[in-house]
């Protein structure tokens, strides 16, 4: 089964900030790469699909990058509603995986 | 609207029995691959089982498989799970969750609470 590690796990930052969180496929799994983001309490919210498309609604300060082994989500700008959970999954080959996750907090 | 509704969720004694439902309506769902996928109380996702279109083919996580059955009947626009031998890691919110063509979890039902205690 393939592997993703996220990183980092927490990160303290402020509104306005460029974020960038990774993650590391443990083998080669194209671009099927998504990332979510999951508020307390509610379900996830698909933001970037195929390791760089920005899905219908979500704003244009999300964005991916990355083929292979080696993806980034980046918000450039942090806004307040941005304070989440974040997590990678890779839609390569079954069993999917997602990432341990990556929880922004607020400075 | 596009909708994902599950229902069946509650407290069962380890070695017990399950059975999750998934309500779709707002859109065909015989035309989507489902899956359910589950977090446990402060942890993270988990994927647990899929489904294609026609219910021919099924995946499991390997924490899962043996135990758990994927089902879907398409004239009912409802998805299953058949929880079985249940331990207490088993406990989480699990999720109905649609798939795109490009295989993103662009829909996601509220999710039920299964606990497994005795």
């Amino acid at each position: 089964a393939i592997q993703m590690t996220q990183s980092p796990s927490s990160l303290s930052t402020s509104v306005g900030d460029r974020v960038t969180i990774t993650c590391r496929a443990s083998q080669g799994i194209r671009n099927d790469l998504g990332w979510y983001q999951q508020k307390p309490g509610k379900a996830p919210k698909l933001l970037i699909y195929a390791a760089s498309s920005l899905q219908s609604g979500v704003p244009s300060r999300f964005s991916g990058s990355g083929s292979g082994t080696d993806f980034t989500l980046t918000i450039s700008s942090l806004q307040p509603e941005d304070f989440a959970t974040y997590y990678c999954l890779q839609d390569y080959n079954y069993p999917y995986s997602f990432g341990q996750g990556t929880k922004l907090e607020i400075k | 609207e596009v909708q994902l509704v599950e229902s069946g969720g509650g407290l069962v004694q380890p070695g017990g029995s399950l059975r999750l439902s998934c309500s779709a309506s707002g859109f065909t769902f015989s035309s989507y691959v489902m899956h359910w996928v589950r977090q446990a109380p402060g942890k993270g996702l988990e994927f647990v089982s899929a489904i294609s279109t026609n219910g021919g083919s099924t995946y499991y996580a390997d924490s899962v498989k043996g135990r758990f059955t994927i089902s879907r009947d398409n004239s009912k626009n409802t998805l299953y799970l058949q929880m079985s031998s249940l331990r207490a890691e088993d406990t989480a919110v699990y999720y109905c969750v649609r798939a795109t063509s490009r295989s993103a979890f662009d829909i996601w039902g509220q999710g039920t609470m299964v606990t497994v205690s005795s």
